[in-house]
């Protein structure tokens, strides 16, 4: 079946950088663009950036341009995303998510990131 | 950027009865516009895309209307299943989400 597989939760000290993985399978991985989106504890949803596993183009949304890189593995049809200088405000969980005709159709199952000295 | 927002923030509604959600854009949108459920602990899902569309398996209790700026996502009958938080999400420029409404049982 079509899923996504993230990589297991962090703990991470303000300034250091986390990088979270996406694992895909049941569908050609260069077919279907990648988002990332992350979620504070107890709000709402925040759009991070998009990338094109085809040919690994990206964009990121202005609040993290600077901070974020997203890559692709074609060969393990992983898509990564990671995030340096950590403060405690970025402490989320972090969702990759499949995009179908521009919504997001399919999910991972989130990754905890902890930012705590 | 396009400011999503949605209302109430919370609905409280008993099990059987209707549930109506709101969600306007600060600017038009066009039908570019999807609607997600997530439960406590979960990842969102996949509702309702091109504002009104049922994405595969989401059962025809689930209804979405709208266009332009001013969109409503319906449930008609809430199920034990369906208590959970609706966030509607612009994908037209770019991609933002609304803050989310909260249904709980009344």
């Amino acid at each position: 079946q079509v899923q996504l597989v993230q990589s297991g939760a962090e703990v991470k000290k303000p300034g250091a950088s986390v990088k979270v993985s996406c694992k895909a399978s049941g569908y050609t991985f260069t077919s279907y663009y990648m988002h990332w989106v992350r979620q504070a504890p107890g709000q709402g949803l925040e759009w991070m950036g998009i990338i094109n596993p085809s040919g690994g183009s990206t964009s990121y949304a202005q609040k993290f341009q600077g901070r974020v890189t997203m890559t692709r593995d074609t060969s393990t049809s992983t898509v990564y995303m990671e995030l340096s200088s950590l403060r405690s405000e970025d402490t989320a969980v972090y969702y990759c998510a499949r995009a179908l005709r521009q919504a997001f159709d399919i999910w991972g199952q989130g990754t905890m990131v902890t930012v705590s000295s | 950027e396009i400011v999503m927002t949605q209302s109430p923030a919370t609905l409280s509604v008993s099990p059987g009865e209707r549930a109506t959600l709101s969600c306007r854009a600060s600017q038009s949108v066009s039908s570019n516009l999807a609607w997600y459920q997530q439960k406590p602990g979960q990842a969102p899902r996949l509702l309702i895309y091109g504002a009104s569309t049922r994405a595969t398996g989401i059962p025809a209790r689930f209804s979405g209307s709208g266009s332009g700026t001013e969109f409503t996502l319906t449930i008609s009958s809430l199920q034990s299943e369906d208590f959970a938080v609706y966030y509607c999400q612009q994908y037209n420029n770019w991609w933002t989400f609304g803050q989310g409404t909260k249904v709980e049982i009344k």
